[in-house]
């Protein structure tokens, strides 16, 4: 059972460039979700998507765009990357169910910008 | 006005002793529901225990128990007979549901807990 799979796992980045986070699920859930985690600020939610097709701004979107490709696939992407996205990327993704209430989170990737 | 607060940003226990870690959430949403995640030092989420706004219970999962007290908006997450590889970092989080009918989820700034030897 592969889950959430976000690649990749490790990037480093130059100041200005761009690059895209990948993410896929394979449960078939509804609901796919990005989130940053940076020490003492837990994690912060930068984008979600409700279903294919739609997305939502979270908490920090500022900098970042996403694609919900297909009810799989969720990316996101820095256009021009800074060195305060220097973070933990985290995907996650849930059924949309009321009755099923776990959200599962991929590995994450380790983003550096320099 | 954070909306979920952990205010215990390390712990430490002996192994074998109980431990609580707090939290306490804010919302407007009847149907809230809460959650722990243990994230150890290898990265990876792991979701622990659930409670829903409506249960009447406390959650239970193994070592595992949340003491619900809404009144209080109080979500404490109770490690029973604590292990060595209970240490880790601590996630207190809460969903609320979005006018596009999906939920949005809502962490705390975590707590370390330490089991000592």
């Amino acid at each position: 059972n592969a889950g959430v799979t976000q690649t990749p796992k490790f990037q480093v980045l130059k100041t200005g460039q761009s690059m895209t986070l990948q993410c896929a699920q394979d449960m078939n859930h509804n609901s796919m979700y990005w989130y940053r985690q940076d020490p003492g600020m837990g994690l912060r939610l930068i984008y979600y998507s409700a279903s294919e097709g739609t997305t939502d701004k979270g908490e920090v979107p500022n900098g970042y765009n996403v694609s919900r490709l297909n009810k799989r696939e969720f990316s996101l992407r820095l256009e021009s990357a800074a060195p305060s996205q220097t973070s933990v990327y985290f995907c996650a993704s849930y059924s949309g169910s009321s009755v099923s209430n776990i959200q599962y989170f991929g590995a994450g990737t380790r983003l550096s910008v320099l | 006005a954070q909306k979920i607060t952990q205010t215990q940003p390390g712990m430490f226990v002996q192994e074998k002793e109980a431990v609580t870690l707090d939290c306490t959430y804010d919302t407007s949403d009847p149907s809230y529901g809460l959650f722990w995640y243990k994230q150890p030092s290898s990265g990876e989420m792991i979701f622990l225990i659930y409670q829903g706004s409506y249960d009447q219970q406390n959650a239970t999962e193994g070592r595992y128990s949340l003491n619900f007290q809404k009144a209080r908006k109080s979500a404490n997450l109770v490690i029973s007979a604590s292990q060595l590889g209970d240490s880790a970092m601590y996630f207190c989080a809460m969903r609320e549901l979005q006018d596009s009918g999906t939920y949005k989820y809502i962490f705390g700034t975590g707590t370390r807990l330490k089991v000592l030897a």
